[in-house]
């Protein structure tokens, strides 16, 4: 049985570039939240999906967007990239009613130059 | 506004002592609490979690303990062991906010043999 699985691991991009990032969620889970991880911070919540719509978003601006696939799987997109930007960004999943027990990838890491 | 601080950035423990990682909370929204350990390359796993009814669990060698007039809660590692060297994040569920999971910043625990 699969976990949370997301790609690419590492990934480096110049400013202004734009990123996506990639999760497949727990086999039987439904809900895909995604967190944006800085270097000695806890996670801080972006955004979750599910039914292929965005339900809750945290305190990111609209060049951070996503999408849901039927499939379950989800996509982190990320527009005109800053150096703030660099950070881990871990791909969580969860069924429906049981959000707080997550399941997390291992991360993409992204470093902006 | 850090709603859920783990004030201890580190802390070091010796082979079958026990560990006692803290947390503190401040908003009283906060109805049911989680520990996470995370690995170096890894995104963070479910640990053990409570209720805000309760006010302790117990799983094996980890116990959570909850003191909701402190907004204090406490996780206990006996014996510790040097597998459990990782980061433990807190994480408590806000019922008045969509659930949303808020997260501390993390204990480093070392447990050296």
């Amino acid at each position: 049985d699969a976990g949370v699985t997301q790609s690419p691991t590492h990934l480096i991009k110049t400013r202004g570039q734009q990123v996506t990032l990639r999760c497949s969620p727990k086999s039987g889970h439904d809900t895909v939240s995604w967190y944006q991880q800085a270097l000695g911070q806890g996670p801080q919540f972006i955004f979750q999906y599910y039914e292929e719509e965005e339900r809750q978003r945290g305190n990111f601006p609209d060049r951070f967007s996503g999408h849901q696939f039927p499939n379950y799987s989800s996509e982190l997109n990320v527009n005109a990239l800053l150096l703030g930007d660099s950070a881990l960004y871990l791909c969580a999943s969860s069924r429906q009613g049981f959000g707080e027990k997550l399941f997390f990838g291992s991360g993409t890491q992204l470093s902006v130059l | 506004d850090q709603q859920v601080k783990q004030n201890s950035p580190s802390l070091s423990v010796q082979e079958g002592r026990i560990s006692i990682l803290n947390c503190d909370y401040t908003n009283s929204m906060f109805d049911y609490f989680l520990w996470y350990k995370k690995y170096p390359a890894e995104g963070p796993t479910f640990l053990i979690s409570i209720s805000s009814i309760k006010d302790k669990n117990e799983d094996g060698r980890f116990t959570v303990f909850l003191n909701k007039s402190a907004k204090h809660l406490s996780l206990h590692i006996v014996p510790s062991q040097p597998g459990d060297s990782a980061v433990y994040f807190c994480a408590a569920v806000n019922a008045g906010n969509n659930r949303k999971l808020i997260w501390g910043l993390g204990t480093s625990l070392g447990v050296n043999p």
